[in-house]
């Protein structure tokens, strides 16, 4: 069974670093795409970017490039998700999708999500 | 910046038809924007449910179908159900990066 989990809530100060985690099994995580999703209290979902593992292409929502950064360690199967400096506007729930190796194409299964406060 | 608009909300009766559609503020959109939709239930991730205008995946019941219509990208759900009451996303393609629209609330009524 393909499965992404993510690592658990945060809750940080303003300022603050932070990386989150999506860990792949049941497929060849190599050959998919994972992206990132950003889902604010009460508002509907933001594409954040996306990484290729096979060799760590990144693209980045124009919304979302320099404010975040996406990595992975394909020997450990697992995607991140890291900010060097918090804001309060950080709040929200982060979800990982496995996207297709073009991944343009689209989403199909996600993660449980990772919710992230940022507050003094 | 790229604008993806749905209606804001839609309801349906049980056993009834539904579209719900998708717009870009840049034009027409087009196979080439790889439209994807997806539902949303309080409390839980997005559920893929369509990937390039009309393909299913493997968990996807018949009643939903996605299409073009008139310029805009659109999801259908024939024999409406209880459970379909949900929030749906569209996902379109801009060259480079994807943009979900503000989402269309479906009350089943």
């Amino acid at each position: 069974e393909v499965q992404l989990e993510q690592s658990g809530a945060e809750v940080k100060k303003p300022g603050e670093s932070l990386k989150i985690s999506c860990k792949g099994s049941g497929y060849i995580f190599s050959s998919y795409c994972i992206g990132w999703v950003r889902q604010m209290p009460g508002k509907g979902p933001e594409w954040m970017g996306v990484i290729f593992p096979g060799d760590s292409d990144t693209k980045y929502s124009p919304s979302f490039q320099g404010q975040v950064t996406i990595s992975v360690d394909k020997s450990i199967n697992t995607a991140y998700l890291q900010w060097s400096s918090l804001k309060a506007s950080d709040t929200a729930v982060y979800y990982c999708a496995r996207q297709f190796r073009y991944y343009y194409i689209g989403m199909d299964v996600w993660g449980q999500g990772t919710t992230v406060t940022v507050s003094s | 910046q790229t604008v993806v608009t749905q209606e804001p909300s839609l309801t349906v009766s049980p056993g009834g038809t539904v579209t719900l559609t998708c717009a870009s503020s840049t034009g027409a959109v087009t196979s080439g924007n790889y439209p994807n939709w997806f539902q949303q239930k309080p409390g839980q991730p997005p559920k893929s449910l369509i990937y390039t205008t009309t393909n299913k995946h493997s968990w996807t019941p018949a009643r939903f179908s996605g299409s073009l219509l008139g310029g805009k990208a659109a999801l259908t759900l024939s024999g409406v159900q209880p459970e379909d009451e949900a929030d749906y996303y569209c996902l379109l393609y801009y060259g480079g990066a994807q943009v979900f629209g503000g989402g269309t609330k479906l009350t089943v009524l």
